[in-house]
């Protein structure tokens, strides 16, 4: 079956600008959660959604929200960008949400430039 | 979710066995073990998890020690395709983990050397 689909896998937006992510989970996935990779914090979670709410968040602004829509696709929204937020966006989704006993499936990851 | 320890780096031979060593002293009850790997320029892989027993699948192995406070990821016979960032992570296994973030905490990981 297919896999997690993100796209698109590149973009390039200015300072200042909003910019929209999206993720297809795998069929029949509910958890859609979204990570944020930079070389210098690593790996880091930023939000899960579940049957279209959002159930936990990272520790980032407010500028980075999210929504989950019936058919479980999900997209992320930053808005102001800034330069720090040039960075490598993941979605990994779940069978069910937050159980230790079920493997997530990352997509390839978006690959955001702000210049 | 507990933090756990891992090696900055490690380097093999290929086609020899590798053993990812991961230290988990904090360990709960309830966490599973989960091991992931992200190939360069690749989103993260699931590998594998277990609780307390040792489990193997098509990828590698884990074997789990006896107070869990520690485990050992092994790939059996090396490629250079095995070549990667390996992060060993826990998980709390109720089916809802209550409050704090639902995501997995990714620490910086092993970062795997596989020479030919």
């Amino acid at each position: 079956k297919a896999g997690v689909t993100q796209t698109p896998r590149y973009l390039i937006k200015t300072r200042g600008q909003q910019v929209t992510l999206s993720c297809s989970p795998i069929s029949g996935h509910r958890s859609v959660s979204w990570y944020q990779q930079t070389p210098g914090q690593g790996l880091q979670f930023l939000f899960e959604y579940f049957s279209e709410t959002q159930r936990n968040k990272g520790n980032f602004p407010g500028r980075f929200s999210g929504r989950q829509f019936s058919n479980s696709r999900s997209e992320m929204n930053v808005s102001t960008l800034e330069l720090g937020d040039s960075a490598l966006y993941l979605c990994a989704s779940s069978l069910a949400r937050g159980t230790g006993y079920t493997e997530a499936f990352f997509g390839q990851g978006t690959r955001l430039t702000v210049v | 979710d507990a933090k756990t320890t891992q090696p900055n780096s490690m380097e093999s031979n290929e086609e020899e066995p590798v053993h990812l060593p991961c230290n988990h002293s904090t360990i709960s009850g309830t966490d599973y073990i989960h091991w992931y790997r992200q190939l360069p320029s690749q989103g993260p892989e699931y590998v594998i998890h277990g609780l307390t027993s040792n489990v193997n699948n098509r990828m590698a192995s884990l074997a789990i020690a006896e107070d869990r406070k520690s485990s050992t990821l092994i790939l059996h016979r090396a490629t250079l395709r095995d070549a990667a960032v390996y992060y060993c992570i826990l998980r709390d296994g109720p089916l809802y983990s209550g409050g704090g973030a639902d995501g997995l905490t990714f620490g910086k990981g092993t970062h795997l050397i596989i020479q030919p």
